[in-house]
């Protein structure tokens, strides 16, 4: 079984179009995230969301937003795409509650290619 | 600001010999640090968390430090294996919520036959 799956796998697109990334985890943990690695391997928080509670990283620009449909859900829309958001995106969730930290566990990633 | 440094952006061992990863924060003391390790075309998978009460944790081969005085973590394997060959990645959380995970860069490790 899958623990944390996003689609798609790979979305090639072109400047200016709309995308969503949808990610579904079967853990049933409270807190899903968004994060986004670069060309350069880094990998950078964007969203973390919990029960209704978003934390947007700072950097992050407005042209993204999470949604969340239910607690398994967190998908990540993207308007006007532009060359930069270029990256593979992965979402990854964590339990939350009982006194933590606790670890995130990890989708496979969604490679953005943006022309 | 915050940094996370994570030593040489590769490293290459032998196998069975003792690997040694790096990680170096500045300005900040966090309550736990995470060891996590990603394969190409994979997401990071959790493999240690350490909290600042502890001074070493261990796991099979796998052993992480802690030295909050020098702001540092060692992350050991030892007995390396070439399965072991991937990116290493610490991590820390700043904003004191466990929900905000700061990633240091990697270091890509290759342990040859």
């Amino acid at each position: 079984d899958t623990a944390v799956s996003q689609t798609p796998k790979y979305l090639v697109t072109q400047m200016g179009n709309d995308k969503s990334i949808k990610c579904e985890q079967n853990l049933g943990h409270d807190t899903m995230y968004w994060y986004k690695q670069d060309s350069k391997k880094f990998l950078k928080i964007m969203f973390s969301y919990n029960n209704k509670e978003l934390i947007i990283n700072e950097t992050v620009p407005n042209r993204f937003s999470p949604k969340s449909p239910d607690k398994a859900h967190l998908n990540l829309h993207i308007n006007s795409l532009e060359l930069g958001d270029s990256a593979v995106y992965f979402c990854a969730s964590s339990q939350d509650t009982g006194g933590g930290p606790y670890e995130q566990y990890f989708g496979p990633g969604t490679r953005l290619t943006v022309t | 600001s915050q940094k996370i440094e994570q030593n040489s952006e590769a490293l290459n061992i032998q196998e069975g010999k003792t690997a040694t990863l790096t990680c170096n924060y500045t300005n900040y003391s966090p309550a736990y640090l995470q060891w996590y390790r990603q394969d190409p075309g994979r997401g990071p998978v959790f493999l240690l968390l350490i909290r600042e009460n502890e001074k070493e944790k261990r796991k099979e081969r796998l052993k992480v430090t802690f030295d909050t005085t020098l702001k540092q973590s060692l992350f050991h394997i030892t007995a390396s294996q070439p399965a072991d060959s991937a990116t290493y990645l610490c991590a820390l959380d700043l904003s004191g919520s466990a929900r905000q995970l700061t990633f240091g860069s990697g270091t890509q490790l290759t342990v040859l036959p």
